[in-house]
């Protein structure tokens, strides 16, 4: 298996809604990503989680909630987000650096649409 | 911080003619660089990377890439383009040292495959 899966694929929610982001990977990659692409920009990183600890998180707002269950699984938790939260939600998973073929996988992302 | 500059945003190509995408780096450390593809309403595919060692990097589709350190730079290259090729390219680095997991991206290229 040589995937990152996202579920889902397309995703509207309300303002108030509460609604959640799932990413798998079946590699045995160490590090997890989440990224946000708004159209035709370049994704940004929100989040890093390294050994299944959060490591970085680019001062997100605390309406995104990330969660890494274990090591093949990584969540974002969705709350009272606003329109401009629109986005591609893209999630990725890489091995340790020390590996001869390291390098970077990306899911095919979550269109997420706020109304 | 490491940054990456995409000069060019759209670059239009006739089919079966030879291409350039070019991508400029900043770090102060060592690092690694990718180029990946993002095909419309899709994911990123990763096309090439050069981790360490010979300096031409072949990837997929036919492309291949030449890292220049002291020109700081990761041209993309292809001899012939097809129509298949019209998507969004974007040049990524992240500094090789032990943590730093930050993957930063260009601001991309358009390529479009003129018939």
């Amino acid at each position: 298996d040589t995937e990152v899966t996202q579920t889902p694929k397309h995703l509207v929610m309300g303002m108030t809604n509460k609604k959640s982001l799932k990413c798998e990977q079946h590699m045995g990659h160490r590090a997890m990503y989440w990224y946000k692409q708004k159209a035709k920009k370049p994704p940004e990183l929100m989040f890093v989680y390294s050994y299944e600890k959060l490591s970085i998180n680019e001062s997100v707002p605390s309406r995104f909630s990330p969660e890494c269950p274990n090591s093949s699984l990584l969540n974002l938790h969705l709350h009272a987000l606003q329109p401009e939260d629109s986005a591609l939600y893209l999630c990725a998973s890489s091995q340790d650096k020390a590996e001869a073929n390291y390098g970077y996988t990306f899911g095919s992302g979550t269109r997420l649409t706020v109304v | 911080a490491q940054s990456v500059t995409q000069l060019d945003s759209q670059v239009p190509v006739f089919e079966e003619a030879p291409v350039e995408l070019r991508c400029n780096y900043s770090s102060s450390v060592s690092v690694y660089l990718f180029w990946y593809v993002q095909y419309p309403n899709q994911g990123l595919q990763l096309l090439l990377k050069y981790l360490s060692g010979s300096t031409l990097v072949k990837g997929i589709n036919g492309f291949e890439a030449e890292f220049n350190k002291s020109q700081t730079s990761f041209h993309l290259r292809k001899p012939s383009v097809h129509i298949s090729d019209t998507a969004e390219y974007f040049c990524a680095v992240v500094e090789s040292n032990f943590g730093n997991e930050k993957l930063t991206f260009g601001t991309g290229t358009r390529l479009t495959i003129i018939p």
